[in-house]
Parts: structure tokens; C-alpha cells; sequence
């Protein structure tokens, strides 16, 4: 089955400054990744999706980049705010109707 | 944009009670509801995946004759945890995937305490 890993497991940057989150996948017939951030006590909230037929996308301050070919993903956020504290989590499936396999989670600090 | 809702955001319970947790979808069909359960700081570990009309498929490891899961119509399932113990305390989240390829929508997740 799919595999996706995600670093750092925490991260910290000062308000302003970009934050970058790193996710990998094993199965090549993965194609739809999105990106999902989740605050205390709450679901987990889509931020940004990317399907494998494009490299990257972006969505204001955030975006997501996408290697098929290593087999990598990953998410931008720039300039930073404090209200962009939160979990971070990246996820794989083949289809967006299907299992989504998730990462571990990023717990990402804005120092105001 | 798809919302789903998922009442109660909490619920205590005293142990060997059973609770039901609903999820519905508002304002699209799901024909797949897929149910979560989190631990503090870790990420989301998938219970089961619950078809409308079907019965759920569980994955492995997870007590199917404990948590109860019911999807009856295209907008609501519901997950029952039956005979409830403290170590079933968590956080229990679901999502729905609806036919138009939205992907994932995430309920808002309840907490469960049992005492």
C-alpha cells in the first residue's frame, strides 16, 4: 500500500519568513495530493490540492509543488502570520474519492 | 463549498455506555464516509470506510462489533461506540467524499471521554 512520510514533524519560523513542509509517497499510481491544516479541536480544513498532471499550484501566500518522478510534494506557505500555527498534513490517494494515506503531521509555530 | 457536520463536538460517557457520533453531509451526496480516529499530536488513523447501503469495511485491527458504523442514506452516517471504556477516549473525526470528485471534506471532529 501507499507510504507517505512528511518532515519536519515541527517547525518554527518567525512571522513573515516562508515555512516549507516536505512530503514523499511510495505508489507511482498516487495522484491527487492535498494539503490539509488542522487547528486544536478541530477537523482538519483543505488548504490546497495539486493532481498529478500539474507541478505546481498556488493559492495566495500558499503553494504546492509536485515531483511525480521522485515522488515528492510539498508545501509553501510565505510570509507568515501567527493564524498559520497549526498541524499540517499532507496526503496521497488515486482519485480524490478514494483512501487518503496521510502523513504524520507538521506542528508549525509563527513566532509573532 | 461541500460541509459536512459532526455532532456532538463532545460527549462524556461513563464507561460501558454506548455513543453515537453523526456525520452528515449538507449540501452534497456521500456515497463514501470514511471515519478517523486521532490521538494527541499524531495524525489521523483510518477506522473504516462506510458505503451508503453497504456495510462499512473495516481496517484491520478495529473492533468491528464495537464501533457500530451505519450509512444509511447519502447524507448521513453515524458511528456508535458500543460498551465504551476509557481507552476508547479519543478523538473520533469523519469525512465524506461525494460523487462529484470534491475529494475529502472533514467533519469537525467530537470528543470522546469516557470516565
Amino acid at each position: 500500500g501507499e507510504n507517505v512520510e512528511q518532515h519536519p514533524s515541527t517547525l518554527s519560523v518567525q512571522e513573515g519568513d516562508s515555512a516549507v513542509i516536505k512530503c514523499t509517497y511510495s505508489d507511482s499510481a498516487s495522484n491527487y495530493f492535498p494539503w490539509y491544516k488542522q487547528e486544536l479541536g478541530k477537523g482538519p480544513q483543505l488548504i490546497i490540492d495539486i493532481r498529478s498532471n500539474v507541478g505546481e499550484k498556488k493559492d495566495q501566500r500558499i503553494a504546492v509543488t509536485l515531483n511525480k518522478t521522485a515522488k515528492h510534494f510539498s508545501l509553501h506557505i510565505t510570509e507568515t502570520q501567527p493564524e498559520d500555527s497549526a498541524v499540517y498534513f499532507c496526503a496521497a490517494s488515486i482519485n480524490t474519492g478514494n483512501q487518503f494515506y496521510f502523513g504524520t503531521g507538521t506542528s508549525l509555530t509563527v513566532i509573532p | 463549498g461541500a460541509v459536512v457536520s459532526q455532532h456532538p463536538s463532545r460527549v462524556i460517557c461513563k464507561s460501558g455506555t454506548s455513543v453515537k457520533i453523526e456525520c452528515r453531509s449538507l449540501d452534497f451526496q456521500a456515497t463514501t464516509m470514511f471515519w478517523y480516529r486521532q490521538f494527541p499530536k499524531q495524525s489521523l488513523m483510518l477506522m473504516a470506510t462506510s458505503n451508503e447501503g453497504s456495510k462499512a469495511t473495516y481496517e484491520q485491527g478495529v473492533e468491528k462489533d464495537k464501533f457500530l458504523i451505519n450509512h444509511a442514506s447519502l447524507t448521513l452516517s453515524t458511528l456508535t461506540v458500543t460498551s465504551a471504556h476509557p481507552e476508547d477516549s479519543s478523538f473520533y473525526i469523519c469525512s465524506a467524499a461525494g460523487q462529484a470528485g470534491y475529494g475529502y471534506t472533514f467533519g469537525s471532529g467530537t470528543r470522546l471521554t469516557v470516565v
